[in-house]
């Protein structure tokens, strides 16, 4: 079982370009949570995806923007990046209905933006 | 104020001494997360709590609902403890995580 993979792991971009990171969810699980974690600060939660529609979404603008495939991983689209957005992005899997588990997380795409 | 507290933010301590982080939150729950970060950025859990204590190894990790507290103890620390030690919330609404900030400890041999 590989858990949750992310790729790439690290990712230099300029400004006001746009960038897509990518998470595949452990085995077993549907759903998938993104969070971004800026430098010394803990993860804030970005969204959520469960049968491919946004479920939940944090205090983000729409430049953040997601997308769930039939296979359950997901991608993170982020637009019109800003030096802001520079930040540890992190994906979480889990299995709808069984939220009161282990959590599982990716190893993170370290963004940055120049 | 910060739904999830955690201290201390730092934290410095010899070879083989008892350790405790700890973390208070100010919302209902359903379950506590404590985690690990190693430089490099992957969290694993180390524990998931709804109630009373668990073990595993060094680690215990206790959690007192009432008083909205829970705390991480490392026994016997050891360097390759060094890390970031983060407590996350899933909030009794909703299935996020909430996070506090993380406490760094550095164990000195």
């Amino acid at each position: 079982d590989a858990g949750v993979t992310q790729s790439p792991t690290h990712l230099i971009k300029t400004r006001g370009q746009q960038v897509t990171l990518r998470c595949s969810p452990k085995s077993g699980h549907d759903t998938v949570s993104w969070y971004q974690q800026a430098l010394g600060q803990g993860p804030q939660f970005i969204f959520q995806y469960y049968e491919e529609e946004e479920r939940q979404r944090g205090n983000f603008p729409d430049r953040f923007s997601g997308h769930q495939f039939p296979n359950y991983s997901s991608e993170l689209n982020v637009n019109a990046l800003l030096l802001g957005d520079s930040a540890l992005y992190l994906c979480a899997s889990s299995l709808v209905g069984h939220q009161n588990t282990e959590a599982f997380f990716g190893q993170g795409t370290r963004l940055t933006v120049v | 104020k910060n739904e999830v507290e955690q201290s201390p933010q730092n934290l410095t301590a010899q070879e083989g001494e008892f350790i405790t982080i700890n973390c208070s939150y100010s919302v209902g729950i359903s379950a506590l997360h404590w985690l690990q970060q190693h430089p490099g950025g992957g969290i694993v859990s180390l524990f998931m709590l709804s109630s009373g204590k668990k073990k595993h190894g060094r680690l215990i990790a206790t959690i007192n609902i009432q008083e909205k507290h829970s705390s991480l103890h490392i026994t016997a620390s050891h360097p390759r403890d060094s890390a970031v030690y983060i407590c996350a919330v899933r909030s009794s609404f909703g299935n996020k995580l909430v996070f506090g900030a993380g406490t760094i400890l550095r164990v000195k041999s």
